[in-house]
């Protein structure tokens, strides 16, 4: 089955710097990735996300990298703010049968601190 | 609803007792999930619904787990004799599509076993 790394485990920025998470999956058949934000006592939600067939996309302050040869995305945060502090997730998932179910990474906690 | 709806929030029992968690998805989601969340951990995958039938349990972790869907709209999860491990956050999710579209997370029910 899939495999989602995912690193740093925290990470603590100062408001206006960016931020990167990073994660590796283990599936090449998986092809679409989501990036989940969970808040204290919440439930994840989705912030941005992004499959196979692009490299690329940004959202606002927001972007997500996808480099399937290697089997890694990546989250950056820019001009963070103090809002941004939560845990986030990354996870992958494949499109038939039996891998069509999200598989996460062990999250990141992200302190924007002023 | 507006959003995915679990019940109750915070359930706490006694060893071997038995437990019932409720999940209440976005109306018309055929994609029902249920996922388990350890302290600092992602959520790990349970089972998933593409309407009534369970089209993926393998993430159960033994008998004494069971999920029905019996109407293609809320979900029960039942658990037997449970035990401390159990103890956790029970995340449901649905979503529009079973394998490609976004999923939309509820806020969970904190289960904790004395």
């Amino acid at each position: 089955g899939e495999n989602v790394e995912q690193h740093p485990s925290t990470l603590s920025v100062q408001e206006g710097d960016s931020a990167v998470i990073k994660c590796t999956y283990s599936d090449s058949a998986s092809n679409y990735f989501p990036w989940y934000k969970q808040e204290l006592g919440k439930g994840p939600q989705l912030i941005i996300d992004i499959r196979s067939n692009v490299g690329e996309k940004k959202d606002q302050r927001i972007a997500v990298t996808l480099n399937k040869t290697a089997k890694h995305f990546s989250l950056h945060i820019t001009e963070t703010q103090p809002e941004d502090s939560a845990v986030y997730f990354c996870a992958a998932r494949g499109n038939t049968g039996t891998a069509s179910k999200l598989t996460f990474g062990t999250g990141t906690r992200l302190q924007v601190t002023l | 609803g507006a959003g995915v709806s679990q019940t109750p929030s915070n359930k706490v029992t006694e060893k071997g007792k038995y437990v019932e968690l409720r999940c209440d998805p976005i109306s018309g989601h055929t994609a029902l999930y249920w996922y388990r969340q350890s302290l600092g951990q992602g959520p790990e995958f349970l089972i998933y619904f593409q309407g009534t039938g369970a089209a993926d349990d393998s993430g159960l972790p033994n008998d004494r787990f069971f999920a029905v869907r019996p109407e293609g709209s809320v979900s029960t999860l039942k658990i037997q004799r449970t035990e401390r491990g159990d103890s956790a956050v029970y995340l449901c999710a649905s979503g529009p599509r079973g394998n490609t579209g976004e999923l939309f997370f509820g806020e969970g029910s904190r289960l904790t076993v004395l």
